[in-house]
C-alpha cells in the first residue's frame, strides 16, 4: 500500500505570496492532520480534516487554511507568507475510525522557503 | 492543553549498546502514545505506539515503557545500530491531534 505523499517536496516563495500544498492519504485514510515543524517550535498542529470537514485547529492564524476533497486528498494554504513560514510541513493520515485511537503515519514533508 | 517534554536532546551510543530516550507528559487523562524515528529529509515514521492499559510493549529490538503515575515514557532500543541515527518524538494523542516532544538526537558511534 503507498505511503502518505505531499507535493511539491521544495518550495521556494517570497513574503507577501501565498501558497498551496497537497497531501494524498494512505488509500482508505480519511482523516488528514497537517503540521508544520521548525528548529525552533518543533512540530506543532495545523488543523484534521475529515469527511471534508475540518475538525480540529492549532494555534495559527487565520493565514492558514486548508480543506480537503471527496477522495481524502488535502490541500493547505498559506496566504501572505512571512519569513516565519519557512518550515518543514508534514501531512498525517489515519483512518479516521469513530472513538478510535489510531497511529497517524506521515508524508516526507514539503520544504517552504519564504525569502 | 498538553505539554511533552524529553529529558536529553541529544544522546551518543557506542554501536551495540542499549540506548533509551525519556519523555514526559503533563495531562493525565491522555491514554495513547506514540514514538516516531525522523531520519534527515523525511517525515516522522512511526516506530511503537502504546496505550494508557498497558505499562510496556515490545517491538522488534524497541520496547515503550510507560509509567501512569509520573506521567513518563520511554524507549528503550536494544543493540543500537548506525542505522538508528535519527532524531526521536516522543507524541501524545488527545482528541486526535499530536502534542510533540522536542526531540532526542541520537548518534550511534562506530
Amino acid at each position: 500500500k503507498a505511503g502518505v505523499t505531499q507535493t511539491p517536496r521544495y518550495l521556494i516563495k517570497t513574503r507577501g505570496q501565498q501558497v498551496t500544498l497537497s497531501c494524498s492519504p494512505i488509500s482508505g485514510h480519511r482523516s488528514v492532520s497537517w503540521y508544520q515543524q521548525t528548529p525552533g517550535q518543533g512540530l506543532q498542529f495545523l488543523f484534521e480534516y475529515f469527511s471534508e470537514t475540518q475538525r480540529n485547529k492549532g494555534n495559527f492564524p487565520g493565514r492558514f487554511s486548508g480543506r480537503q476533497f471527496s477522495n481524502s486528498r488535502s490541500e493547505m494554504n498559506v496566504s501572505t507568507l512571512e519569513l516565519g513560514d519557512s518550515a518543514l510541513y508534514l501531512c498525517a493520515s489515519r483512518q479516521g475510525l469513530a472513538g478510535a485511537q489510531e497511529t497517524q503515519y506521515f508524508g516526507p514533508g514539503t520544504r517552504l522557503l519564504v525569502l | 492543553g498538553e505539554s511533552v517534554g524529553l529529558h536529553l536532546p541529544t544522546l551518543s551510543v557506542q554501536e551495540g549498546d542499549n540506548s533509551i530516550i525519556n519523555c514526559a507528559y503533563s495531562n493525565s487523562a491522555s491514554d495513547y502514545f506514540i514514538w516516531y524515528k525522523q531520519e534527515s529529509g523525511k517525515g516522522p515514521q512511526f516506530i511503537i505506539d502504546i496505550r494508557s492499559n498497558m505499562d510496556k510493549r515490545q517491538g522488534q529490538r524497541v520496547t515503550v515503557l510507560l509509567n501512569k503515575t509520573v506521567k513518563h515514557l520511554s524507549l528503550q532500543i536494544a543493540a543500537t545500530q548506525p542505522g538508528d541515527s535519527a532524531v526521536y518524538f516522543c507524541a501524545v494523542v488527545n482528541d486526535y491531534k499530536l502534542s510533540f516532544g522536542a526531540g532526542t538526537t541520537v548518534t550511534v558511534r562506530a
